[in-house]
């Protein structure tokens, strides 16, 4: 089982729907976050989550709302998207915030997202 | 405010040659962490290494090494003897140590270097 499982892998959904992204880590992390990964774009920060609260919201639309109900698991719920907002949404964990001595990073496989 | 330069966005190589990735930073803090990443097609980016701002060592692991240098503001990996394997998106990333050390949530990547193994 690998260490940050995100969930779906893949999600088509229109601009009217409502879904959710889940990102679930193994590794014991007490910190958590969203990147978004566009083409031609770097890595985008968009939430972080340290000991279950919210530290950093990155100017995030409102139609992004993360959840952390535990130190384990990550949501990532989507309204009323726009279809600039399809992109790879990548999970990490990391036990100790980035910039820490021991704030690596450990990323899922991501969610590809399109929203048409 | 902190950045990271990849300025080569793809490079192909025959396996078995020499290819070095270049990262170029910049920061204010005097404390902070560089990091390289690999995410191959699958998706997932892959920790490589992390270097702190206090130890310009170069870094040795296998295939792969580590330049840092803190005049130039480069961190700058080379991978020995290529494989297809190697194939995939390399990221260099920053981030500041914050107050006290205990990290400041932001990681800032650079665009990634995709590079292409040919066999």
């Amino acid at each position: 089982e690998t260490g940050v499982t995100q969930t779906p892998r893949h999600l088509v959904m229109g601009m009217t729907n409502k879904k959710s992204l889940k990102c679930e880590q193994h590794l014991g992390h007490n910190a958590m976050y969203w990147y978004k990964q566009s083409a031609k774009k770097p890595l985008e920060l968009m939430f972080v989550y340290s000991l279950e609260e919210r530290v950093e919201n990155n100017s995030v639309p409102s139609r992004f709302s993360p959840e952390c109900p535990n130190s384990s698991h990550l949501f990532l719920h989507l309204h009323t998207l726009q279809p600039e907002d399809s992109a790879l949404y990548l999970c990490a964990s990391s036990q100790g915030l980035a910039g820490s001595n021991t704030g690596e990073l450990f990323f899922g496989e991501g969610s590809r997202l399109t929203v048409l | 405010a902190q950045k990271v330069t990849q300025a080569q966005t793809e490079i192909s190589v025959v396996e078995k040659e020499d290819v070095t990735l270049d990262c170029v930073y910049e920061t204010r803090d005097t404390t902070y962490y560089l990091f390289w990443y690999k995410q191959p097609p699958s998706g997932e980016l892959v920790f490589l290494i992390r270097r702190n701002s206090f130890d310009e060592q170069n870094e040795i692991s296998g295939r792969y090494s580590w330049n840092f240098q803190k005049s130039t503001s480069s961190f700058n990996f080379t991978i020995t003897a290529s494989q297809v394997v190697d194939s995939a998106v390399y990221f260099c990333a920053l981030s500041e140590a914050g107050h006290s050390g205990a990290g400041s949530y932001q990681l800032t990547f650079g665009k990634g270097t995709k590079l292409s193994v040919i066999p």
